[in-house]
């Protein structure tokens, strides 16, 4: 009864170079959500995808960022031209229903050099 | 802007002391999350609270929401070192919890 998976845990990237990252749902969730930990700071939401649709991305940065939910695969939280700043923990989530508990993956835990 | 404040930001006890934490806000939930969260790893879901006054306990932990809906708190009876973590608390304002708003956590070591 796998869990929410995130790969990879760890990414390193220089400036200017893109980032992808790889979010596999709970087993039965379609509803995925990406948040990103800031060092010294809590978890902010992002983005919610159902398969194939992008429900809410208000907190979506409005440049370099994007994500996808594709009908067959991971979701995938893409960053281009990385910038120092965008060194964070992101943390994608699952729940089966719109509404219901969210669970957590383990993270991934970019680093731009 | 919804936002959970979470007291104390950090805590130091001696293991077998009982403590209490908070989780407040000036908005409404519709629901509120507790979740801990180890170094390296993500938030692992402890409980969800949705109706004002509600009391869950789960083991030594006991959870409540406020009549209000706008504040939670977590008391631990008796904390001992594998309760040592962040705990974080999470609120869904649009009744959908599709965007979590956290708190910036409680820093508990419980020392042995």
């Amino acid at each position: 009864n796998a869990g929410v998976m995130q790969n990879p845990r760890h990414l390193v990237r220089r400036r200017g170079q893109e980032a992808r990252l790889r979010c596999s749902p709970m087993k039965g969730h379609s509803h995925v959500y990406w948040y990103r930990q800031l060092p010294e700071e809590g978890l902010k939401f992002m983005v919610y995808l159902q398969k194939e649709n992008i429900i809410d991305e208000s907190g979506m940065p409005k440049e370099r960022f994007s994500a996808e939910f594709p009908k067959e695969g991971p979701s995938i939280l893409r960053i281009q031209q990385v910038v120092r700043g965008d060194s964070a923990a992101y943390f994608c989530a699952s729940s089966p229903l719109a509404g219901s508990e969210q669970y957590f993956g383990p993270g991934t835990r970019l680093t731009v050099t | 802007t919804q936002l959970l404040e979470q007291s104390p930001q950090f805590l130091s006890i001696q293991e077998g002391e009982n403590l209490t934490v908070y989780c407040n806000s000036s908005s409404v939930f519709s629901s509120l999350q507790w979740y801990r969260q180890e170094p390296g790893e993500g938030p692992v879901l402890l409980v969800t609270v949705v109706t004002g006054g509600e009391v869950k306990k789960l083991k030594r932990l006991t959870f409540q929401f406020g009549d209000a809906r706008k504040d939670s708190s977590l008391h631990i009876t008796a904390a001992q070192p594998g309760d040592t973590g962040l705990y974080l608390c999470a609120g869904d304002a649009s009744g959908a919890n599709s965007k979590l708003t956290f708190g910036k956590g409680i820093t508990l070591s419980v020392r042995p």
